[in-house]
C-alpha cells in the first residue's frame, strides 16, 4: 500500500527565502507526481505535475524534483511571499487493475510567509 | 475555461438522512475522481469513473455511492449519514485517465 510522508509538517518562513519543502513515497511504481496548493477551506490548486519518467518539472518560482528510484520529491519556492502562505500537498498516483487512477496524498505542509 | 464546478457548496444534514453532490468536469475531460477530506484522516480516494464507468473504489461502505453521466458529470450519494461523514468533499476531473488532476473547491457537508 502507497504510503506518502511530507516533511515538515508546518514552516514558517520570512518574506523572501528560499524554501523546500520535501515529499517521500514508499512504492516507486508511480505513474506520475502532482503538487497542490490548498487555501484554507478551499479546493486544491494544482501546481506541477510530474510524469514518472521525468526528473523536474518549473513553474515561476516554483521548481519540482522527483528521484523515482529513492522515493522523493521536493518542491522548491524562490523568494517566497506571503500570498504563498498555504497547506502544499504532494500526491502520487498508480495505474491499478482496471487501468484505473487513484492519487495518494501526504498530509501536506503548512507554509506560513511572514512580511 | 470553466473550472471544475461543485453543488452546492455547503450543506447541513441530520444523521440518518442521504444526500447527493454534484461535479460537473472541465468541459472535455471523460475522468472524474471524488475524495473525502477531514483533519484526521487527511484526503482519501472515495472512487472515480470514466466514460460513465467506474473504474476504482477506495475503501469506503457501500453508503457511499456514485455515479457518471455521458456529459461525463458526476453526482455521489451518501445515504444513512452518519456524525463521521462530516467532511469536505472534493471532486477532480482529468482529461483522460494518468493526466493532470484538476479540482473543484468542494462541498463543505456537515451532519448534525
Amino acid at each position: 500500500k502507497q504510503e506518502v510522508t511530507q516533511i515538515p509538517a508546518a514552516l514558517s518562513v520570512p518574506e523572501g527565502e528560499n524554501l523546500v519543502l520535501n515529499c517521500s513515497f514508499t512504492d516507486s511504481a508511480i505513474y506520475n507526481l502532482q503538487w497542490f496548493r490548498q487555501d484554507p477551506g478551499k479546493g486544491l490548486t494544482s501546481l506541477l505535475l510530474i510524469q514518472s519518467s521525468q526528473r523536474e518539472q518549473t513553474s515561476g518560482r516554483l521548481n519540482a524534483s522527483l528521484d523515482k528510484s529513492s522515493g522523493r520529491s521536493t518542491l522548491y519556492i524562490a523568494a517566497s511571499q506571503p500570498g504563498d502562505s498555504a497547506t502544499y500537498l504532494c500526491a502520487v498516483s498508480r495505474l491499478s487493475s482496471g487501468s484505473a487512477r487513484q492519487l495518494t496524498f501526504g498530509s501536506g505542509t503548512q507554509l506560513t510567509v511572514l512580511p | 475555461k470553466a473550472g471544475v464546478t461543485q453543488t452546492p457548496r455547503y450543506l447541513i444534514k441530520t444523521r440518518g438522512q442521504q444526500v447527493t453532490l454534484s461535479c460537473s468536469p472541465i468541459s472535455g475531460h471523460r475522468s472524474v475522481s471524488w475524495y473525502q477530506q477531514t483533519p484526521g484522516q487527511g484526503l482519501q480516494f472515495l472512487f472515480e469513473y470514466f466514460s460513465e464507468t467506474q473504474r476504482n473504489k477506495g475503501n469506503f461502505p457501500g453508503r457511499f455511492s456514485g455515479r457518471q453521466f455521458s456529459n461525463s458529470r458526476s453526482e455521489m450519494n451518501v445515504s444513512t449519514l452518519e456524525l463521521g461523514d462530516s467532511a469536505l468533499y472534493l471532486c477532480a476531473s482529468s482529461h483522460h485517465i494518468g493526466t493532470e488532476a484538476f479540482f473543484g473547491q468542494g462541498t463543505r457537508l456537515t451532519v448534525v
